[in-house]
């Protein structure tokens, strides 16, 4: 089934601690996304890619940083996790070459850092 | 800034109608969009507007004045199933996507 997948579904993180949340998708998707979310806020945007090999800020990028190797990877990492840093991330696509393009969102991953 | 005001939580009866509204201030506007999200799920797609008027898809319309820097969501026919947040989501003149907090629709049988 097409679609993307996200990994872990669910991370206890210890302050201080690295770590990557995984995101891939099988659409062929140009562009791609990292969002978190937070009770009462709406999605916010961390980085963004439109294309394999380059990616951007948004507006929440600090404490974090992406990577585009190739069309299908968008992984994100937090180099040293703070308890601020705990939500949910979601990762999403989409095919970018047209202004209306509807995003596709992967299931999310929770994360709490202690 | 840009600003996306929708009401947090709402109340309907199934079998209803339920309007959920959205205004917007932004820099510029090249469409908006409403999606659906279920406590613990991603958010799906249900609308794109970006032209005045009213574009319908089944139980579903979606609504836009640009000039008021509105829009609305009418859900007919309610099923327990559409309890859920919806998000409005406009995209401003370089293309970016900027979110509302949603809003929670609860629906009593």
């Amino acid at each position: 089934i097409a679609g993307i997948t996200q990994a872990p579904t669910s991370q206890i993180l210890a302050a201080g601690r690295r770590m990557t949340l995984r995101c891939t998708q099988d659409m062929r998707h140009n562009a791609m996304y990292w969002y978190r979310q937070d009770l009462g806020l709406g999605l916010r945007l961390i980085h963004y890619s439109n294309t394999a090999g380059t990616t951007g800020k948004g507006e929440v990028p600090d404490g974090y940083s992406v990577s585009r190797a190739n069309t299908d990877d968008f992984p994100l990492t937090l180099a040293s996790a703070v308890p601020s840093q705990t939500s949910v991330y979601f990762c999403a696509s989409s095919d970018g070459r047209r202004g209306n393009s509807p995003l596709h969102f992967g299931n999310g991953t929770r994360l709490t850092v202690t | 800034g840009q600003n996306i005001d929708q009401p947090t939580e709402m109340t309907a009866t199934e079998g209803a109608i339920v309007q959920i509204n959205c205004t917007y201030q932004t820099s510029g506007f090249n469409g908006l969009f409403w999606y659906q999200q279920h406590a613990g799920e991603a958010p799906t797609f249900l609308s794109y507007n970006v032209l005045d008027g009213l574009e319908e898809k089944g139980r579903f319309s979606s609504f836009l004045s640009r000039s008021k820097g509105y829009s609305y969501l009418l859900l007919k026919e309610l099923q327990m199933k559409d309890s859920a947040s919806y998000l409005c989501a406009v995209t401003d003149s370089n293309y970016q996507l900027i979110w509302g907090a949603g809003t929670k629709l609860i629906i009593k049988p």
